[in-house]
């Protein structure tokens, strides 16, 4: 069965630099979730995008951006990047919706990106 | 973390042993989930309970819920070295958001 993509599976970059996760969530998902953990961290909630449209929002600082595309895929671009970015970037996808409690998750292997 | 606390942040057991961890929360929730994750791998769901549901099985795994006391509990029975993961509880902050404990490390020992 298909699962969700993500890609690159590692990132280096250097401080200030910017840096873009892709995400391709399972067919027929209309629902995409960004999560950030940091080493030995419990995953943080960026924000997540139905039917393209921003569904809810977390700690996501200003420099991070992101969307969903008309295909579903999700981008999340990272901007002005600190050593303290350095983490790894779980995208996850479900056919939840927004107008249902949030269900089950699919989650990509997920992006490491290392900030030196 | 954003919703609770995960309790043990560690454990280590025997093969065949069970396994408890637990889980707190601080908002009302629709549902708690459990998930499981390998070292530097990606979350993978094990169960959901829904807020008027007290206790569910599957295979191996129990998981309780208690919304008074907001907390919630997962039962391993008879572990395997297979097992050795982190273990996270999930709630529901809102459609679109999924908000993680912090935790638990498991260690089953072959």
């Amino acid at each position: 069965a298909a699962g969700v993509i993500q890609s690159p599976r590692h990132l280096i970059k250097e401080k200030r630099e910017t840096a873009t996760l892709k995400c391709y969530p399972i067919p027929r998902h209309d629902t995409v979730y960004w999560y950030q953990q940091g080493p030995g961290q419990d995953p943080q909630f960026l924000i997540s995008f139905y039917e393209k449209m921003q569904s809810d929002k977390g700690s996501i600082p200003d420099r991070f951006s992101a969307q969903q595309f008309s295909d579903y895929h999700s981008e999340l671009n990272m901007s002005s990047l600190e050593l303290g970015d350095s983490a790894l970037y779980f995208c996850a996808s479900s056919s939840s919706g927004p107008l249902t409690n949030t269900g089950e998750l699919f989650f990509g292997e997920g992006s490491r990106l290392t900030v030196l | 973390s954003q919703q609770g606390e995960e309790d043990p942040q560690a454990l280590s057991i025997q093969e065949g042993e069970n396994a408890t961890m637990n889980c707190s929360y601080k908002t009302s929730i629709n549902n708690l989930q459990w998930y499981r994750q390998n070292s530097g791998r990606g979350l993978v769901h094990l169960i959901l309970i829904r807020s008027n549901e007290r206790e569910k099985h599957s295979g191996r795994l129990r998981v309780t819920l208690d919304t008074s006391k907001k907390s919630s509990s997962l039962l391993i029975t008879a572990s395997r070295a297979a097992d050795t993961a982190s273990y996270f509880c999930a709630t529901d902050a809102g459609p679109g958001k999924l908000i993680f404990g912090q935790g638990t490390t498991l260690q089953v020992k072959p």
